[in-house]
């Protein structure tokens, strides 16, 4: 039953790498979602996908970049790492609509 | 300004008292969703209120929804050390230029034994 699987866990970048956070599902969810998580600001929506092939940008897209090749899969690219750019980041998937139903354990980023 | 506004934004208590949080907005969302965040984990689902008005319990955790649907609480009764963590609300709203779930900044609880 692993649900939601993100990896790294942990990862430290130097500003101008990039680098690929990994999300995979195993629910069969349509929905699928990645959140960044900063002190006191709760969760900002980076980019969302409602089907395979279909993405679109949430509230803080930039400097990041998704793809949606499968139904299982969400992988979220650093394109350029900048230091604003240091947070927990969250996957999430959901069944219907756009609920983040299930939420992974979160990649813990730092930007030098 | 954050669209959705949670208050407390932390909350320290004795085991066995009861709390309440609130999560309050200008705007009116179709839905509102509260979940619960352990250290190290990602959040937990812990229901969704539809209805203006509504009121839902899961065993000592009730959760109302405004008649208005701009606003919503949580109110723990008797709370248990389990019981901290952060509580986050988020608000889904349907436009036309795009759906849209916001959360808010989250409130704090340790519940001391």
């Amino acid at each position: 039953n692993a649900g939601v699987t993100q990896t790294p866990k942990f990862q430290v970048l130097k500003t101008g790498q990039s680098m690929t956070l990994q999300c995979a599902q195993d629910m069969n969810h349509e929905y699928m979602s990645w959140y960044r998580q900063d002190p006191g600001m709760g969760l900002r929506l980076i980019h969302y996908s409602v089907g395979a092939g279909i993405t679109d940008q949430g509230e803080v897209p930039n400097g990041y970049n998704v793809s949606r090749s499968t139904t299982e899969d969400f992988p979220l690219r650093l394109l350029s790492a900048a230091p604003s750019q240091t947070s927990v980041y969250f996957c999430a998937s959901g069944q219907q609509g756009l609920w983040p139903q299930h939420f992974g354990d979160g990649t813990r980023l730092s930007i030098l | 300004t954050q669209l959705l506004e949670q208050s407390p934004q932390f909350l320290s208590i004795q085991e066995g008292e009861n709390l309440t949080v609130y999560c309050n907005s200008s705007s009116v969302f179709s839905s509102l969703q509260w979940y619960r965040q352990e250290p190290g984990e990602g959040p937990v689902l812990l229901v969704t209120v539809v209805t203006g008005g509504e009121v839902k319990k899961l065993k000592r955790l009730t959760f109302q929804f405004g008649d208005a649907r701009k606003d919503s609480s949580l109110h723990i009764t008797a709370a248990q050390t389990g019981d901290t963590g952060l509580y986050l609300c988020a608000g889904f709203m349907i436009k036309a230029a795009g759906n849209k779930l916001t959360f808010g900044g989250g409130t704090r609880v340790l519940v001391k034994p």
